[in-house]
């Protein structure tokens, strides 16, 4: 079943909003990924958070890790047309090669 | 190739039908993983390979499915007698390796969409 929570769903915002997604496990990560879908793309490697509490930024994304290394979040300031897709956390789970992906935040912009 | 590959890209067979779905995956890259992936769904993890071993097919949904892995390389996932339910697109990734916790995210190919009539 489902290990990694992620939500909201869905996530409709206003071109240059802010936004948040939020990714939860009930088991302690070794690490956490975040890959985004394109509309009809396949899944793309963003970055990785392996330390408790690390915090990272590419340009208008911040993502965090939890000091629990249970939970992660992806922060997008300034949203823009370019953000739409479907945004996934993945999490190793004690083994070191096996992903579980959460069910993805699928976002939409209003221009 | 400079990504992962499939093929391939569309797929649509009658129920009953056996397919079979390659991976190219990039070369040099020792893991390699088999996604399934719903419409609208998240990714659905399947089977792992490290090499030419695969440790992991607990995803794998039943005994009609299988795969396997040669030359450390091509992958192809087989489907036997096809079902409606097994319609959707199945992604290939590889992963330079796949332990330790050094960075080793994946990179995926474009899926084949399979259609099950």
């Amino acid at each position: 079943g489902q290990q990694v929570m992620q939500i909201p769903q869905y996530q409709h915002v206003q071109e240059g909003e802010d936004f948040t997604t939020y990714c939860n496990s009930s088991t302690t990560l070794s690490n956490i990924q975040w890959y985004k879908q394109r509309p009809g793309g396949h899944p793309v490697f963003l970055i990785q958070l392996v330390k408790s509490g690390e915090v990272k930024k590419q340009k208008r994304l911040t993502f965090q890790f939890g000091e629990a290394k249970k939970n992660s979040s992806l922060h997008i300031t300034a949203t823009q047309t370019t953000d739409v897709g479907t945004y996934f956390c993945a999490g190793l789970l004690g083994n070191d090669y096996k992903l579980s992906f959460g069910a993805g935040t699928t976002v939409t912009v209003r221009a | 190739g400079a990504g992962v590959s499939q093929s391939p890209s569309n797929k649509v067979t009658e129920k009953g039908k056996d397919v079979e779905l390659r991976c190219d995956p990039i070369s040099g890259h020792t893991a390699l993983y088999w996604y399934r992936q719903s419409l609208g769904q998240g990714l659905e993890f399947l089977i792992y390979f490290q090499g030419n071993s695969a440790p992991d097919k607990s995803g794998l949904p039943s005994d009609r499915f299988s795969a396997e892995r040669t030359g450390g390389s091509v992958s192809t996932l087989t489907i036997q007698r096809t079902q409606q339910e097994d319609s959707a697109v199945y992604l290939c990734a590889s992963s330079p390796r796949g332990t330790g916790l050094a960075r080793h995210e994946q990179f995926f190919g474009p899926g084949t969409r399979l259609t099950v009539l």
